[in-house]
């Protein structure tokens, strides 16, 4: 059992370049969220998703966009990059209503230059 | 957005010591939940805690829901050189994931 997979683990990127922040799970989790992770800070949620198709902004959405197409993914998209998004990326899931433990990946470590 | 003060930052201390964290809000919470995460890794949960006033154990880690439900307390007992990591506390003032808050973290070193 996989349990919740982040690819890639590291990602350099130059200013203005796109790119996509790839998570899948097999537990048949309905909600998926993506938290960015700076020094000092927590985790500070991006976007989330409570169902295929259903996705909405959390604290930090500018300049990142997602999609729920099916239940096991739910892709990052960075459309163009900005050193101000240099931070460690976690994708977490979970069962659905109320608070069953949340799922995170390992985290993708992007570097934008 | 809702504010999570965790504190302290950061704590040295030697094995076999106890120690305490703990995070406040500017808000009322209706959840907390408390995550360790080891390096390179992403977080782990710990404890969750759903009721004012309630208190509740996992092995050597005990935790703290605040009656004021702005506030929670982390406990360790007996420090061993695993406990290291990062200690987070996230609360939520609804009932579904989508506003679960995190503070900013304690790193905790435990010195053999």
């Amino acid at each position: 059992n996989a349990g919740v997979t982040q690819t890639p683990k590291f990602q350099v990127l130059k200013t203005g370049q796109s790119m996509t922040l790839q998570c899948a799970q097999d537990m048949n989790h309905e909600y998926m969220s993506w938290y960015r992770q700076d020094p000092g800070m927590g985790l500070r949620l991006i976007h989330y998703s409570v169902g295929a198709g259903i996705t909405d902004q959390g604290e930090v959405p500018n300049g990142y966009n997602v999609s729920r197409s099916t239940t096991e993914d739910f892709p990052l998209r960075l459309l163009s990059a900005a050193p101000s998004q240099t931070s460690v990326y976690f994708c977490a899931s979970g069962a659905g209503q109320g608070f069953s433990p949340l799922h995170f990946g390992n985290g993708t470590r992007l570097t934008v230059t | 957005g809702q504010q999570l003060n965790q504190s302290p930052q950061s704590m040295f201390i030697q094995e076999g010591e106890d120690v305490s964290m703990n995070c406040t809000s500017s808000s009322i919470f209706n959840t907390w939940l408390w995550y360790k995460q080891d390096p390179g890794e992403g977080p782990v949960l710990l404890i969750a805690l759903y009721k004012a006033g309630e208190l509740t154990s996992n092995g050597r880690l005990t935790a703290q829901f605040g009656i004021t439900r702005k506030d929670s307390f982390l406990n360790i007992s007996a420090s061993i050189p695993s406990d290291v990591g990062i200690y987070f506390c996230a609360g939520a003032g609804g009932t579904s994931y989508g506003k679960l808050t995190f503070g900013q973290g304690t790193i905790l070193t435990v010195h053999p």
